[in-house]
């Protein structure tokens, strides 16, 4: 799997747009880029993915980048309940095996 | 309703003993997975099991064993336990479509003390 870099940690006032960023340069052209949180001392929850085209579901949207180095998780209005670790995952279409990686610490700000 | 279910979902128990964490998924998935969340909170597949079957096994200590009696429950098993040990445990899964698998579903974890 592709490794994926992203920021520690990042601050966003409640109500407004959470982006968090996430670079995939050695993504290869069979891997997905998989979204998912973990809210503090609960299981992580899967969020979004994609391959190539943005995505937008009832939680967020899923920007990637036309040369799919990188991707960006935007959560549109973001709530108190949205504090939690996000992390990006660039895996195989297969994907059974998920590479988690230290994932950015969001905290929405109220 | 519970899509997958842990228990128990905390285990304090002492060096060398030998306990058992259980896992149950209500969505119909075919493979299960568990997962091993340590201290520094990095979170590390440990096996997955699809219908029943290994899948993934990851230089884990062949003193876990995982147990699948059914599609819808993977248990874990681990035998003389260790400090080392201590972490929290996470079972998952996922269904398997079109020939790829999606999104994973994850239980609430069991937070193993040993002591």
């Amino acid at each position: 799997d592709a490794k994926t870099t992203q920021p520690t940690s990042m601050d966003c006032a409640e109500g407004r747009a959470a982006n968090l960023p996430c670079n995939h340069s050695t993504i290869s052209g069979n891997e997905y880029v998989y979204w998912y949180r973990q809210i503090h001392s609960q299981g992580p929850q899967y969020i979004i993915h994609g391959l190539k085209n943005n995505e937008t579901n009832e939680m967020a949207s899923l920007i990637i980048t036309e040369d799919r180095k990188s991707s960006t998780l935007i959560l549109p209005h973001a709530t108190l309940r949205d504090t939690a670790v996000y992390y990006c995952i660039a895996g195989k279409t297969g994907n059974e095996k998920l590479t988690f990686g230290t994932g950015t610490r969001l905290t929405i700000i109220p | 309703d519970t899509a997958v279910s842990q228990t128990p979902k905390y285990l304090v128990t002492q060096m060398g003993n030998d306990k058992s964490i259980k896992c149950e998924q209500n969505l119909g998935h075919d493979t299960m997975y568990w997962y091993k969340q340590d201290s520094k909170k990095f979170l590390k597949i440990m096996f997955s099991y699809n219908n029943k079957e290994l899948i993934i096994n990851e230089t884990v200590p062949n003193r876990f064993s995982p147990k699948s009696p059914d599609k819808a429950h993977l248990n874990l098993h681990i035998n003389s336990l260790e400090l080392g040990d201590s972490a929290v445990y996470f079972c998952a899964s996922s269904q398997l479509r079109g020939g790829r698998f999606y999104e994973q579903y994850f239980g609430p974890g069991t937070r193993l003390t040993v002591t």
